[in-house]
C-alpha cells in the first residue's frame, strides 16, 4: 500500500531549464509534505516543505506546489544546475508524526 | 553543529549471522528514527524513539530486529539472525521536537550473502 508515489523513476533536464518532479499521495489526512535530496553514499537532506494550508512555498530556485484536490505536489527547480543531479524523495506526514516516503526520482542535469 | 553520526558505513555478513549498527543523533534532538532503504525504494520507518521510549515500532520485524536507546542519546539497531532480504541501507535520523524536518546520517550499507 504505497501512500506516497513518485511515478517517474528518472528525469533528465538540460542545465538552465526547469526541472519538475511530481508526487502523488492517497491519504487525505496528510497535512505536511517535504522534499529531500539524496546524493550517492550520503543520507537524504531536507530541501523544502509545505503545509497543507498552503498551495505554494518558495525557497530560492526551489518551489513546491500543492494541489490538495488532486492529492498532488510538485517540486520545481529553476534554473536547473548540474549540482542538482541527485535522487529526490517526496515525503508526507500527519501531525508531524512519522514520514512516509515515495520511491524517489533520479534527476540528471546535463550541460 | 555536528550532524547525525552512524557506524559502520559498510558491513558484509553471511546469512544467519548477527550485526549491529550505531547512531549518534544531533545534540539535543529528542526524537530518533531508524529507517531501512532497499535499493530502488524510499526509506521505510523501522522504529521511532522519543527520548529513550519507543513511539512506533509497528514495522520492525521483532523476531530478528531489535533497537535500543538506553540513555536517550545514541542508539543501536541489531539484526539477529540476518537474512538475504535484509540487504539495504540503514539510515538513522533525528529531529528537534515536532518540527518534522528530520536530519539523516550517511547510513550503513549492509550486504548479506
Amino acid at each position: 500500500d504505497q501512500q506516497v508515489k513518485q511515478n517517474s523513476p528518472s528525469l533528465s533536464v538540460q542545465e538552465g531549464r526547469i526541472s519538475i518532479l511530481n508526487c502523488d499521495y492517497t491519504n487525505s489526512m496528510f497535512d505536511y509534505f517535504l522534499w529531500y535530496k539524496k546524493y550517492p553514499a550520503e543520507g537524504p537532506t531536507f530541501l523544502i516543505s509545505i503545509s497543507s494550508i498552503k498551495d505554494k512555498n518558495e525557497d530560492g530556485r526551489f518551489t513546491v506546489f500543492l494541489n490538495k484536490s488532486a492529492k498532488h505536489l510538485s517540486l520545481h527547480i529553476v534554473p536547473s544546475q548540474p549540482g542538482d543531479s541527485a535522487v529526490y524523495f517526496c515525503a508526507a506526514t500527519i501531525n508531524t508524526d512519522k514520514l512516509i516516503f515515495g520511491t524517489g526520482t533520479r534527476l540528471q542535469v546535463f550541460p | 553543529e555536528a550532524g547525525v553520526a552512524q557506524s559502520p558505513r559498510y558491513k558484509i555478513i553471511e546469512k544467519r549471522q548477527s550485526v549491529a549498527f550505531w547512531c549518534n543523533p544531533i545534540s539535543g534532538h529528542a526524537t530518533l528514527y531508524w529507517y531501512q532503504q532497499i535499493l530502488g525504494q524510499g526509506p521505510k520507518l523501522l522504529i521511532q524513539f522519543q527520548n529513550n521510549g519507543v513511539v512506533d515500532d509497528s514495522q520492525l520485524p521483532k523476531d530478528r530486529f531489535s533497537a535500543e536507546r538506553l540513555k536517550g542519546v545514541d542508539s543501536t539497531l541489531k539484526i539477529q539472525p540476518a537474512k538475504l532480504e535484509d540487504s539495504a541501507v540503514y539510515l538513522c535520523a533525528s529531529e528537534d521536537r515536532g518540527l518534522s524536518e528530520q536530519y539523516f546520517g550517511p547510513g550503513t550499507r549492509l550486504t548479506v550473502t
